[in-house]
């Protein structure tokens, strides 16, 4: 069965604080998208990584993969409450777009 | 600017009705999706195309169909629409493994 795992579920942090978001994937995959959804919008792409060792970074938020491990990691650096959101990982098992997404990780940035 | 619209934004339906979800792209992308995005599930494949005339079906097709008359519509129906259909519907399109692009979202209510 073909799975995306993120951990934790649920992550409530202090502003400025640095914190790490998992996603781990059942089998071989080099291809991973990483999203954030505000209450009640859409989705918006952030990082794509395409292949073993990649690494990208925007702003406050890194992203990288290992795709030996089947782990992508989203680490937030100093954190800011714009960055408040739902973040899912996905996974392009097959190379034909057809994703397979983790339940995601809501995060709460607290003054 | 080129865009992805969805609509209805907001739909109340009985159960039974048939209902019909449109999809609009104006950046002549050739790949479009259709997503279910339900609490503890993350966003789950109903169906996609590759292009005109081409569909396929996801992870959780039963009770929907798409056609693919042009490139920039998949209209996503729900044949005779059930409690278990209520969900919040998104549509995306992609040009060929870049990222996926989300519309706003259709909030669907089976009655």
């Amino acid at each position: 069965e073909l799975k995306v795992e993120q951990n934790p579920l649920f992550l409530s942090m202090q502003e400025g604080k640095n914190y790490t978001i998992y996603c781990n994937y059942s089998t071989t995959s080099d291809r991973l998208y990483w999203y954030r959804q505000d209450p009640g919008k859409s989705l918006e792409s952030l990082f794509v990584l395409l292949s073993n060792g990649a690494v990208k970074q925007e702003g406050r938020l890194m992203a990288s993969l290992d795709t030996k491990a089947r782990l992508s990691t989203l680490h937030i650096t100093a954190a800011v409450h714009d960055l408040s959101a739902t973040y899912f990982c996905a996974v392009d098992y097959f190379g034909n777009e057809k994703l397979t997404f983790g339940t995601g990780t809501r995060l709460t940035i607290i003054p | 600017d080129a865009e992805i619209t969805q609509s209805p934004r907001h739909k109340i339906t009985e159960t039974g009705r048939q209902v019909t979800l449109a999809c609009h792209q104006t950046w002549n992308h050739n790949n479009m999706f259709w997503y279910r995005q339900d609490l503890g599930h993350g966003l789950r494949l109903i169906h996609y195309s590759y292009g005109v005339h081409d569909t396929n079906k996801g992870e959780v097709s039963d009770g929907y169909s798409v056609s693919r008359s042009n490139t920039e519509d998949l209209p996503l129906t729900l044949e005779s629409a059930a409690s278990s259909q209520t969900s919040v519907y998104f549509c995306a399109s992609s040009d060929n493994q870049e990222t996926q692009y989300f519309g706003p979202g259709t909030r669907l209510l089976v009655l």
